[in-house]
């Protein structure tokens, strides 16, 4: 299995400018949650869906922020317009379904996004 | 919210030693997850142990939930155990949805 796959890597942008961020998680599973790493607020989960379907959005910062499932093998983090203080690592994971719920969640590589 | 803390935040060890990281959370959890984050960035699953005793090669975890602590063993540490190591959780009784808190995290360094 290939892992949860993440793109692009690496991201440097200017403030204003739209950036989408792009995964494919492990083929099966059925959640996919995306996180942001900084290193004032640690790790933070932003979004997850379930077989496709947005389930909490609560942790996305503003509306700038926006993610689409639109088959179970490719999501999107959108980010538009780009600020400065978006600049953290994303990271997409992945989780099968296991019984009462989630299991173990796989991470992908992330991306390092960079707004000047 | 639920609030996950780590300790030590920092650890440095001589490679062979042994060591103990323990996670304390403020809530029942039905989701328990340790990570470890290599110096490249990667986090790797290492376990999934809402409760009970797992082992995998050099390193074991144990999960009290009664007790709302866990705690990871790493035995004969290797400079390639080095990173950042993270307990993440899940505030709940019953089914998860996989929304984990993630804790600060404890740095290790080996060093050979």
């Amino acid at each position: 299995d290939a892992g949860v796959i993440q793109s692009p890597r690496h991201e440097v942008t200017e403030m204003g400018q739209e950036v989408t961020l792009r995964c494919k998680p492990i083929s099966g599973h059925d959640y996919l949650f995306w996180y942001r790493q900084t290193m004032m607020r640690g790790l933070e989960l932003l979004i997850y869906f379930n077989n496709n379907v947005p389930i909490d959005d609560s942790g996305m910062p503003e509306d700038r922020f926006s993610a689409k499932m639109p088959n179970a093998s490719f999501s999107t983090l959108k980010i538009q317009p780009s600020e400065p203080r978006d600049s953290a690592v994303y990271f997409c994971a992945s989780s099968p379904f296991r019984g009462v719920g989630t299991d173990t969640q796989y991470f992908g590589p992330g991306t390092r996004l960079t707004v000047l | 919210g639920i609030q996950v803390e780590q300790s030590p935040p920092d650890l440095i060890l001589q490679e062979g030693a042994n060591s103990t990281l323990r996670c304390n959370f403020s809530d029942s959890v039905n989701n328990l997850q340790w990570f470890h984050q290599n110096p490249w960035g990667q986090l790797i699953n290492l376990f999934y142990i809402p409760s009970g005793t797992k082992q995998n090669g050099r390193l074991s975890a144990t999960t009290v939930a009664t007790e709302r602590y866990s705690l990871l063993y790493i035995s004969s540490s290797q400079t390639t155990d080095s990173g950042v190591y993270f307990c993440a959780v899940e505030k709940g009784w019953a089914s998860n949805t996989g929304k984990l808190i993630f804790g600060q995290g404890t740095t290790l360094q080996v060093k050979p």
